[in-house]
């Protein structure tokens, strides 16, 4: 069975550029999370989806980041127009239902995106 | 509101040594508690969960961790260190119902031949 996929691995933009990141939760995982891990700092909560609806966005930094789940399969998390404290390791992970107690939320490779 | 502190951003230990990675939380409400480790080039893997069962748990890869309420603690321990242990490991706290899971800075162990 696939993991959690995340497109691309690594991301290098200029300051002003748009990138949109891409991740591919686990087939059959309603949940999906994003996360982001700035200059080694804490891994920090950005949003989560159930099927294609946002149930949590209380870690989105700012209106310059949209996140989409259309039709509740994969994901993409788009920052427009990027600066230079947006660079960092963006995860993803899935899972199928947080509210039970062997829910176990996998995580994606990260993309590293770098705003130059 | 939850968080957690990582003692040591960096520990070092011999190959065969005890591995001790200290995790301290702080939450309102009944914890659940793991520790995850990422390999160079990989995602984030799951090492153990703690969902208040045994206080006890064991992991993948020899690792366990201790849950204790009164310190609020969840170190992680390995009594013999190998060199393919060497990787980033997070501890993080969610709850019952909780999407969100907070997480600490990391602690990067290195393992000596």
């Amino acid at each position: 069975e696939a993991g959690v996929t995340q497109f691309p691995s690594h991301s290098v933009i200029e300051k002003g550029q748009t990138v949109t990141l891409r991740c591919d939760p686990i087939s059959g995982h309603d949940n999906l999370y994003w996360y982001r891990r700035v200059m080694g700092k804490e891994i920090k909560f950005l949003l989560h989806f159930v099927k294609e609806s946002k149930q949590d966005e209380s870690g989105m930094p700012n209106n310059r980041f949209l996140a989409e789940r259309t039709g509740g399969t994969y994901s993409t998390l788009k920052v427009q127009p990027a600066e230079l404290e947006d660079s960092g390791v963006y995860f993803c992970a899935s899972s199928l239902d947080p509210r039970t107690v062997t829910d176990t939320q996998y995580f994606g490779p990260g993309t590293r995106l770098t705003v130059l | 509101a939850q968080s957690v502190t990582q003692l040591g951003s960096h520990v070092s230990v011999s190959e065969g040594a005890l591995v001790l990675l200290r995790c301290n939380y702080s939450s309102s409400v009944p914890p659940y508690l793991f520790w995850y480790v990422q390999y160079p080039n990989q995602g984030l893997q799951l090492l153990l969960k703690y969902t208040s069962a045994a206080t006890l748990v064991k992991g993948i890869n020899g690792f366990e961790a201790e849950f204790k309420k009164s310190e609020t603690s969840f170190h992680l321990t390995k009594p013999s260190a190998h060199m393919s242990d060497a990787a980033e490991y997070f501890c993080a706290v969610s709850h019952t119902g909780g999407f969100k899971t907070i997480f600490g800075a990391g602690t990067r162990l290195f393992v000596k031949a």
